[in-house]
């Protein structure tokens, strides 16, 4: 079954450092996401791509975050310098079609110490 | 705006059958969708309802009334490894938010 892949699975940081995170979606999936859970919390929106653009962000999403798609397959999320309150489990899903059935990877939890 | 409202907890033992609602506050509601998470794990896709009525898949049914705004999950035939998290998500059109917006989870244990 097609998976959605996150590297790194843990990253720990210094407050203050970049950090990027990786994500191979699904191969035929166009809309991909990235969402973030505070440990026990619920799954919170960051931001969405569509077509080589950002579709839309939340008020998490500010100018020490951003995303790319360098290349055919990757998808990756860049935090420029890390605060304390970034640490969180960081998810990476992708759709079809942008509708309600996300598919989702299995996480890269980052520390910031 | 949206809200979504769903039980932080429910317990239950092995074989009976759990309820787990799910009420939403959004005038541009574009159906609601139940994601299940274990523990460590990543949210995994469950069931969607886009009109109202039940859907069901296998030991899961979700049921929703749009002129009530809620929904809820159904789990039949418990079994232990049904402890897990259980999110509702909806889309909230009347924000423009295109994307699933998930609500706090309940907590689902099931005991021997």
């Amino acid at each position: 079954e097609p998976e959605v892949t996150q590297t790194p699975s843990h990253q720990v940081t210094q407050m203050g450092q970049e950090v990027i995170l990786r994500c191979v979606p699904i191969s035929n999936h166009l809309y991909f996401y990235w969402y973030r859970q505070i440990l026990g919390q619920k799954v919170e929106f960051l931001v969405s791509f569509y077509n080589n653009e950002i579709s839309e962000k939340s008020e998490i999403f500010d100018d020490q975050f951003s995303v790319e798609r360098p290349d055919g397959s990757n998808f990756t999320l860049k935090i420029r310098s890390t605060k304390l309150e970034d640490s969180a489990m960081y998810f990476c899903a992708s759709s079809e079609s942008g509708a309600n059935v996300l598919t989702f990877g299995a996480g890269s939890r980052l520390t910031v110490l | 705006g949206q809200s979504l409202e769903q039980p932080s907890e429910v317990t239950a033992v092995e074989g009976a059958i759990v309820q787990i609602n799910c009420t939403y506050q959004t005038s541009g509601f574009y159906g609601l969708s139940w994601y299940q998470q274990h523990d460590g794990g990543a949210p995994t896709f469950l069931s969607y309802n886009g009109l109202d009525g039940l859907e069901e898949t296998g030991r899961f049914s979700s049921f929703l009334s749009r002129s009530d705004s809620y929904g809820y999950l159904l789990l039949q035939e418990l079994q232990m490894k049904d402890s897990a998290s259980y999110f509702c998500a909806v889309r909230d059109l009347d924000t423009g938010r295109r994307a699933l917006t998930f609500g706090s989870g309940t907590r689902l244990q099931v005991q021997p």
